[in-house]
């Protein structure tokens, strides 16, 4: 079946604008994650969806950043007056987490890479 | 709250080397854990993964085993090639709970 998908895969956009990534994650998966990935590092945690749980934000690096789940599906991810560290490839994750064989296991996107001006 | 530590890197390797990349968890409960790989321009995806204490994960020539006495998931293989190399990422996942990964591990195995 389809994968995660994200869109757009590249964005360029200047110092101050805002953004909106998106995430379309597998059907039927209940977790959605999103994550940053800066040149040469690690995957920093942003947001974790669960359900129709209250998300977990508590890695969002500042109150520019924001993201919401609608319907239990798509996800975007929204920069706000961005800047250049903001500059990063941000990638997106569906899991099942309830029952099967595959559950907690995270099915990544493709990433978009982000690059402020 | 839970955690994972990996071995920091980078790695470097001969081709046919042994590898061992360590991986040590902090979690409540019993996790599933997981080793995801990322080629160099590419997505991460899953190498390997063990569900319960004892499990033993396989892919691709690697392994790893759910060490529940020693709170650990290395993971080996015994003769690295030059495709090999990438960033390699351990994590925990929880039933319904948020997943914790480790900061990565670049290897690179050398002709």
């Amino acid at each position: 079946g389809a994968g995660v998908s994200q869109s757009p895969s590249n964005k360029v956009t200047e110092k101050g604008k805002d953004v909106e990534l998106r995430c379309d994650p597998i059907s039927g998966h209940t977790a959605l994650y999103w994550y940053r990935q800066s040149l040469g590092q690690g995957l920093e945690f942003l947001i974790y969806f669960q359900g129709n749980s209250a998300p977990d934000k508590s890695g969002l690096p500042s109150d520019r950043f924001s993201a919401e789940r609608t319907g239990g599906s798509v996800s975007t991810l929204t920069i706000q007056r961005t800047q250049q560290e903001d500059s990063a490839v941000y990638l997106c994750a569906s899991s099942p987490t309830s029952g099967g064989p595959d559950y907690n296991e995270q099915f990544f996107g493709p990433g978009t890479r982000l690059t402020v001006l | 709250g839970n955690s994972v530590t990996q071995m920091e890197g980078p790695v470097t390797l001969s081709e046919e080397a042994f590898l061992t990349i360590n991986c040590t968890y902090t979690a409540t409960g019993y996790p599933s854990l997981f080793w995801y790989v990322q080629y160099p321009g590419e997505g991460l995806q899953l190498l390997l993964k063990a569900t319960k204490a004892d499990d033993k994960g396989s892919n691709k020539g690697f392994e790893a085993t759910y060490r529940k006495e020693t709170t650990s998931f290395h993971l080996e293989k015994g003769s690295v090639q030059v495709s090999d190399s990438a960033v390699y990422f351990c994590a925990l996942g929880r039933r319904a709970g948020k997943s914790t990964f480790g900061d990565g591990t670049t290897l690179t195995v050398k002709p």
